[in-house]
C-alpha cells in the first residue's frame, strides 16, 4: 500500500532563511505521481507541483524548488529566502493511479506546518 | 477563471441531525473527488465520480454517508445521523480527463463540520 511520510511536524524559520520540507514515500508501483500542496489558514489546498515517477528532473519555480530522488524515495521541497506569506501547512501527496475504477486518489502525508517569523 | 466552490463553508449541527454539503467543480472538469481532513492530519479519500457515475468509495465512507453527482455537474455529500466523530473538514476536488500525465486535482475551500 502507498504511504507518505512527512517527518517534520512543525518548522519555524526567520524571514529570508531557506527551508527544506522533507517527504518520503512508499509505493510498489513503477508509475506514480507526486504532488505538493499548500494549505494556508483559510483552509483551501493550493496545488504547487506534480511530478511523474519517470521524470527525475529537479524543478525550480521562483523561490520554490523540488528535489526528486527515486533512489531514496524522496521528494523534498525547498523555499529560498522565505517570506511571511509562506507560512502555511504543506502537504506532500502520492497517486498510484489509475485505480481499477479509474481514479487517481491522493494519499497525503500529515503535513508540515511552516511558520516564517518576520 | 472560477475554481472549485463549496457550500456552506462552516456547519455546526447537533448529533443525530442530517447535513448536506455541496461542491461545484471547475466547469469543464469531469472527475470529482471528496476527501475528509481531521485536525492535524492530511486529507483522506472518501469517494470519486467520473461524470455522474460514482465509481469508487473508501472504507471510510460508512453507510451514513451518501454522495451524488446528478448530471455530472455539482455534487452533494450527505451525512445522516451525524456523530461527533464526523467533525472534520470536508474537501472537494475536481480534475479533467485525460488523467495520467495531466491528472491534477484542484481543491475547493472545504466545509468545516462541527457536530455537538
Amino acid at each position: 500500500a502507498q504511504k507518505v511520510t512527512q517527518a517534520q511536524t512543525e518548522i519555524s524559520v526567520v524571514e529570508k532563511e531557506d527551508v527544506t520540507l522533507d517527504c518520503v514515500y512508499e509505493t510498489r508501483d513503477t508509475t506514480y505521481y507526486l504532488f505538493w500542496y499548500k494549505q494556508p489558514p483559510s483552509g483551501e489546498l493550493v496545488f504547487l507541483i506534480r511530478r511523474n515517477s519517470f521524470d527525475e528532473q529537479n524543478e525550480i519555480s521562483g523561490r520554490y524548488s523540488w528535489n526528486f530522488q527515486k533512489s531514496t524515495s524522496s521528494f523534498n521541497f525547498t523555499i529560498t529566502a522565505s517570506q511571511v506569506v509562506d507560512s502555511a501547512v504543506y502537504f506532500c501527496a502520492l497517486s498510484e493511479g489509475p485505480s481499477g475504477a479509474g481514479s487517481y486518489q491522493l494519499t497525503f502525508g500529515k503535513g508540515t506546518k511552516l511558520s516564517v517569523i518576520p | 477563471d472560477t475554481g472549485v466552490s463549496q457550500n456552506p463553508r462552516h456547519k455546526i449541527t447537533k448529533r443525530g441531525q442530517n447535513v448536506t454539503f455541496r461542491c461545484d467543480p471547475i466547469s469543464e472538469h469531469n472527475r470529482l473527488y471528496w476527501y475528509r481532513q481531521t485536525l492535524g492530519q492530511g486529507p483522506e479519500f472518501l469517494t470519486y465520480f467520473q461524470n455522474e457515475a460514482q465509481l469508487e468509495k473508501s472504507r471510510l465512507l460508512s453507510d451514513r454517508f451518501s454522495a451524488e453527482r446528478p448530471k455530472g455537474s455539482f455534487s452533494t455529500l450527505e451525512i445522516q445521523r451525524t456523530e461527533q466523530g464526523d467533525s472534520a473538514m470536508y474537501l472537494c476536488a475536481s480534475s479533467l480527463i485525460p488523467g495520467g500525465l495531466k491528472e491534477t486535482q484542484y481543491f475547493g475551500p472545504g466545509t468545516r463540520l462541527l457536530v455537538l
